[in-house]
């Protein structure tokens, strides 16, 4: 099976700029988590989404959100970009169902706010 | 709210020497999950071992074994063997089924040669 893929891996944007980043699951899996990751904070839950609907939210403003579409791929969207918004995002996915719990991450999207 | 501490930023191991992570977590759930995941240079977080509560037996894959303490709450991460590729960021995690993941702040691990 193939791995959960994030394009882009890159990114570069200017301060009070929008971004899309988008997360594909592995096959068969319906739920997908969002991570922030900065060296000062560490690893951060974003939200979850799971058959299209959010499950969970972390402790984020408005200005980042998601959406889950038919086929469990995911987008997530941070509006008017901030310095410290510089960092690495993470996808991951699980099946979310039966007792099989564990989380497959992508690769990341490392984005640098300028 | 649940937490993950672990309390060793850094640590050293020589190479083909047995090294152990630490890892304690706070929670009243009776059915959850703990993970080692390992972040190498490359940023890809990569799931070491899964420990399920309700399995008294510690998980073991190849190198890397758990010691699996419920009562006490305590998660380490034993890696036999250690080989340069071992080099990483350890990450404990936590997580409850129905709610989100939850890490620690994540262990660097250096391999000397």
């Amino acid at each position: 099976k193939a791995g959960v893929t994030q394009t882009p891996r890159y990114l570069i944007k200017t301060r009070g700029q929008q971004v899309t980043l988008s997360c594909s699951p592995i096959s068969g899996h319906r739920s997908v988590s969002w991570y922030q990751q900065t060296p000062g904070q560490g690893l951060q839950f974003l939200f979850e989404y799971f058959s299209e609907t959010q499950r969970n939210k972390g402790n984020f403003p408005g200005r980042f959100s998601g959406r889950q579409f038919s086929n469990s791929r995911s987008e997530m969207n941070v509006s008017t970009l901030e310095l410290g918004d510089s960092a690495l995002y993470l996808c991951a996915s699980s099946p979310r169902e039966g007792r099989v719990k564990t989380q497959y991450f992508g690769p990341g999207t490392r984005l640098l706010v300028l | 709210a649940q937490t993950v501490t672990q309390s060793q930023p850094e640590m050293s191991v020589q190479e083909a020497e047995t090294v152990t992570l630490s890892c304690t977590y706070d929670t009243s759930e009776s059915d959850y999950y703990l993970f080692w995941y390992k972040q190498p240079p490359s940023r890809q977080m990569i799931l070491v071992i899964r420990q399920e509560a309700y399995k008294q037996q510690n998980a073991t894959e190849n190198r890397f074994s758990v010691n699996f303490q419920k009562a006490a709450k305590s998660f380490s991460l034993k890696i036999s063997d250690s080989q340069l590729g071992d080099a990483a960021m350890y990450f404990c995690a936590y997580f409850r089924g129905d709610d989100k993941i939850i890490f620690g702040k994540g262990t660097r691990l250096h391999i000397l040669p």
